[in-house]
Protein backbone atom coordinates (compact mmCIF):
# COMPACT_ATOMS: atom_id res chain seq x y z
CA UNK A 1 0.00 0.00 0.00
CA UNK A 2 0.96 3.68 -0.91
CA UNK A 3 1.24 5.85 2.09
CA UNK A 4 2.42 9.50 2.54
CA UNK A 5 3.11 11.27 6.14
CA UNK A 6 3.68 14.52 6.77
CA UNK A 7 4.82 14.96 10.31
CA UNK A 8 4.34 18.61 10.72
CA UNK A 9 1.02 19.38 11.34
CA UNK A 10 1.32 22.71 11.63
CA UNK A 11 4.56 25.75 10.92
CA UNK A 12 5.42 28.93 11.40
CA UNK A 13 8.15 30.99 9.13
CA UNK A 14 9.30 34.87 9.05
CA UNK A 15 8.45 36.79 6.21
CA UNK A 16 11.54 36.56 3.94
CA UNK A 17 13.20 33.27 5.65
CA UNK A 18 13.31 29.82 4.35
CA UNK A 19 11.32 26.90 5.84
CA UNK A 20 11.43 23.57 4.44
CA UNK A 21 8.31 21.41 5.12
CA UNK A 22 8.82 17.60 5.62
CA UNK A 23 6.63 14.59 3.55
CA UNK A 24 8.05 10.62 3.59
CA UNK A 25 6.16 8.20 1.14
CA UNK A 26 6.16 4.20 1.01
CA UNK A 27 6.32 2.07 -1.91
CA UNK A 28 7.36 -0.45 -3.59
CA UNK A 29 6.64 1.25 -7.22
CA UNK A 30 10.27 2.16 -9.29
CA UNK A 31 8.69 4.10 -10.92
CA UNK A 32 6.12 7.11 -9.74
CA UNK A 33 5.44 11.04 -9.18
CA UNK A 34 5.50 13.25 -6.25
CA UNK A 35 3.89 16.40 -5.56
CA UNK A 36 3.49 19.67 -3.26
CA UNK A 37 0.14 21.40 -3.17
CA UNK A 38 -1.06 24.24 -1.63
CA UNK A 39 -4.47 25.27 -0.23
CA UNK A 40 -5.26 28.52 1.00
CA UNK A 41 -8.07 29.54 2.70
CA UNK A 42 -10.12 30.23 -0.46
CA UNK A 43 -10.23 26.13 -0.74
CA UNK A 44 -9.03 26.05 -4.17
CA UNK A 45 -5.64 23.49 -4.45
CA UNK A 46 -2.86 24.51 -6.88
CA UNK A 47 -0.03 22.53 -7.62
CA UNK A 48 3.61 24.19 -6.21
CA UNK A 49 6.07 21.38 -7.61
CA UNK A 50 6.11 18.16 -8.97
CA UNK A 51 9.11 15.67 -9.25
CA UNK A 52 9.40 12.81 -11.31
CA UNK A 53 11.19 9.56 -9.52
CA UNK A 54 13.45 8.50 -12.27
CA UNK A 55 14.76 12.53 -12.61
CA UNK A 56 17.69 12.73 -9.71
CA UNK A 57 18.21 16.15 -10.66
CA UNK A 58 15.73 18.18 -7.46
CA UNK A 59 12.75 20.38 -9.28
CA UNK A 60 12.81 23.94 -8.98
CA UNK A 61 10.30 26.20 -9.35
CA UNK A 62 11.25 30.24 -8.54
CA UNK A 63 11.02 30.92 -4.47
CA UNK A 64 10.02 26.46 -4.44
CA UNK A 65 12.37 23.49 -4.35
CA UNK A 66 11.93 20.39 -2.98
CA UNK A 67 15.27 17.89 -1.75
CA UNK A 68 14.32 14.69 -3.69
CA UNK A 69 16.05 11.31 -1.59
CA UNK A 70 14.29 8.39 -3.51
CA UNK A 71 16.59 5.89 -1.27
CA UNK A 72 14.95 7.69 2.26
CA UNK A 73 11.62 8.03 0.34
CA UNK A 74 12.01 12.04 1.41
CA UNK A 75 10.49 14.65 -0.33
CA UNK A 76 10.67 17.91 1.54
CA UNK A 77 9.75 21.08 0.08
CA UNK A 78 11.97 24.28 1.00
CA UNK A 79 10.38 27.80 0.56
CA UNK A 80 12.88 30.41 0.39
CA UNK A 81 11.98 34.52 0.63
CA UNK A 82 8.55 33.50 2.27
CA UNK A 83 5.71 35.59 1.80
CA UNK A 84 2.28 36.78 3.06
CA UNK A 85 0.77 34.65 0.24
CA UNK A 86 2.24 31.23 1.09
CA UNK A 87 0.31 31.00 4.23
CA UNK A 88 -1.36 27.83 3.19
CA UNK A 89 -2.01 24.13 4.08
CA UNK A 90 0.18 22.73 1.87
CA UNK A 91 -0.30 18.77 0.69
CA UNK A 92 2.37 16.14 -0.24
CA UNK A 93 1.15 13.25 -2.60
CA UNK A 94 1.97 10.54 -4.95
CA UNK A 95 0.93 8.30 -7.62
CA UNK A 96 2.35 5.65 -9.81
CA UNK A 97 -0.28 5.11 -11.94
CA UNK A 98 -2.55 7.99 -12.13
CA UNK A 99 -5.44 6.37 -11.12
CA UNK A 100 -5.27 7.77 -7.79
CA UNK A 101 -3.05 10.06 -5.80
CA UNK A 102 -2.28 9.87 -2.39
CA UNK A 103 -2.27 12.57 -0.08
CA UNK A 104 -0.50 13.22 3.37
CA UNK A 105 -2.90 15.20 6.07
CA UNK A 106 -1.70 18.36 5.44
CA UNK A 107 0.66 20.97 6.91
CA UNK A 108 -0.74 24.61 8.18
CA UNK A 109 1.77 27.14 7.07
CA UNK A 110 1.53 30.56 8.67
CA UNK A 111 3.96 33.25 7.37
CA UNK A 112 4.82 35.87 10.19
CA UNK A 113 4.79 39.90 8.74
CA UNK B 1 -13.18 25.95 -19.82
CA UNK B 2 -10.17 27.67 -18.44
CA UNK B 3 -10.41 25.62 -15.32
CA UNK B 4 -12.46 23.17 -13.46
CA UNK B 5 -16.14 24.22 -12.05
CA UNK B 6 -17.77 23.05 -9.17
CA UNK B 7 -21.21 23.54 -8.26
CA UNK B 8 -22.67 24.47 -6.01
CA UNK B 9 -19.99 26.25 -3.72
CA UNK B 10 -22.25 25.04 -0.89
CA UNK B 11 -24.90 23.41 -0.03
CA UNK B 12 -26.85 22.57 3.32
CA UNK B 13 -29.11 19.76 3.17
CA UNK B 14 -31.37 18.03 5.52
CA UNK B 15 -30.38 14.28 6.91
CA UNK B 16 -31.91 11.87 4.65
CA UNK B 17 -31.80 14.19 1.50
CA UNK B 18 -30.35 13.41 -1.66
CA UNK B 19 -27.61 16.14 -3.16
CA UNK B 20 -25.91 16.21 -6.38
CA UNK B 21 -22.74 17.83 -7.00
CA UNK B 22 -21.25 18.48 -10.22
CA UNK B 23 -18.07 19.33 -12.18
CA UNK B 24 -17.28 20.52 -15.30
CA UNK B 25 -13.09 19.57 -15.79
CA UNK B 26 -10.81 21.43 -18.23
CA UNK B 27 -11.90 20.32 -21.83
CA UNK B 28 -9.53 18.25 -23.18
CA UNK B 29 -8.86 16.27 -19.54
CA UNK B 30 -9.17 12.81 -20.19
CA UNK B 31 -9.05 12.00 -16.40
CA UNK B 32 -11.15 13.03 -13.60
CA UNK B 33 -11.01 12.34 -10.10
CA UNK B 34 -13.63 12.76 -6.84
CA UNK B 35 -12.14 13.38 -3.59
CA UNK B 36 -13.79 14.08 -0.12
CA UNK B 37 -11.78 16.66 2.74
CA UNK B 38 -13.45 15.97 6.18
CA UNK B 39 -11.91 19.44 8.71
CA UNK B 40 -8.59 19.10 9.87
CA UNK B 41 -8.01 16.01 7.22
CA UNK B 42 -6.12 15.26 3.94
CA UNK B 43 -8.16 13.87 0.86
CA UNK B 44 -9.80 10.82 0.83
CA UNK B 45 -10.01 9.34 -2.52
CA UNK B 46 -13.49 8.37 -4.18
CA UNK B 47 -13.71 7.99 -7.33
CA UNK B 48 -11.71 7.83 -11.25
CA UNK B 49 -12.74 8.22 -14.49
CA UNK B 50 -10.29 7.73 -17.40
CA UNK B 51 -11.89 7.96 -21.06
CA UNK B 52 -14.58 5.36 -21.56
CA UNK B 53 -12.91 2.92 -19.35
CA UNK B 54 -15.15 1.75 -16.51
CA UNK B 55 -14.97 3.94 -13.48
CA UNK B 56 -12.20 3.12 -10.24
CA UNK B 57 -14.85 3.25 -7.78
CA UNK B 58 -12.83 1.88 -4.96
CA UNK B 59 -12.66 4.73 -3.32
CA UNK B 60 -16.71 5.54 -2.92
CA UNK B 61 -17.37 4.48 0.93
CA UNK B 62 -21.15 3.19 0.68
CA UNK B 63 -23.64 2.29 -1.74
CA UNK B 64 -25.26 5.71 -1.00
CA UNK B 65 -22.54 7.41 -3.21
CA UNK B 66 -22.36 7.27 -6.57
CA UNK B 67 -20.89 8.86 -9.74
CA UNK B 68 -21.25 9.48 -13.52
CA UNK B 69 -19.48 10.97 -16.38
CA UNK B 70 -21.48 12.00 -19.17
CA UNK B 71 -19.76 12.03 -23.00
CA UNK B 72 -16.49 12.03 -21.41
CA UNK B 73 -16.86 15.62 -19.99
CA UNK B 74 -18.87 16.64 -17.21
CA UNK B 75 -19.22 14.24 -13.79
CA UNK B 76 -22.25 14.35 -11.13
CA UNK B 77 -21.15 12.73 -7.49
CA UNK B 78 -24.51 11.74 -5.97
CA UNK B 79 -24.67 11.00 -2.26
CA UNK B 80 -28.88 9.57 -1.51
CA UNK B 81 -29.91 9.67 2.09
CA UNK B 82 -27.25 12.35 3.15
CA UNK B 83 -25.96 11.51 6.44
CA UNK B 84 -23.79 14.13 9.24
CA UNK B 85 -20.73 12.15 8.59
CA UNK B 86 -21.15 13.04 5.11
CA UNK B 87 -20.70 16.69 6.17
CA UNK B 88 -17.08 17.75 4.21
CA UNK B 89 -15.72 19.62 1.12
CA UNK B 90 -15.74 17.54 -2.28
CA UNK B 91 -13.54 18.25 -4.88
CA UNK B 92 -13.09 17.26 -7.87
CA UNK B 93 -10.24 17.28 -10.19
CA UNK B 94 -9.10 16.52 -13.94
CA UNK B 95 -5.76 15.37 -15.74
CA UNK B 96 -4.34 14.99 -18.84
CA UNK B 97 -2.01 12.42 -17.37
CA UNK B 98 -0.17 11.40 -14.15
CA UNK B 99 2.95 13.02 -14.29
CA UNK B 100 1.66 16.09 -15.31
CA UNK B 101 -0.85 16.44 -11.44
CA UNK B 102 -4.29 17.36 -11.12
CA UNK B 103 -6.02 20.75 -11.67
CA UNK B 104 -8.50 21.25 -9.00
CA UNK B 105 -11.79 22.59 -8.73
CA UNK B 106 -12.79 24.98 -5.87
CA UNK B 107 -14.80 22.10 -4.03
CA UNK B 108 -18.59 22.15 -2.57
CA UNK B 109 -18.97 22.30 0.69
CA UNK B 110 -22.23 19.96 2.01
CA UNK B 111 -22.83 20.32 5.52
CA UNK B 112 -25.69 17.72 6.23
CA UNK B 113 -28.06 19.12 9.54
Amino acid sequence: AQTVTQSQPEMSVQEAETVTLSCTYDTSESNYYLFWYKQPPSRQMILVIRQEAYKQQNATENRFSVNFQKAAKSFSLKISDSQLGDTAMYFCAFTSTGNQFYFGTGTSLTVIP
Amino acid sequence: GAGVSQSPSNKVTEKGKDVELRCDPISGHTALYWYRQSLGQGLEFLIYFQGNSAPDKSGLPSDRFSAERTGGSVSTLTIQRTQQEDSAVYLCASSVGPGVGYTFGSGTRLTVV
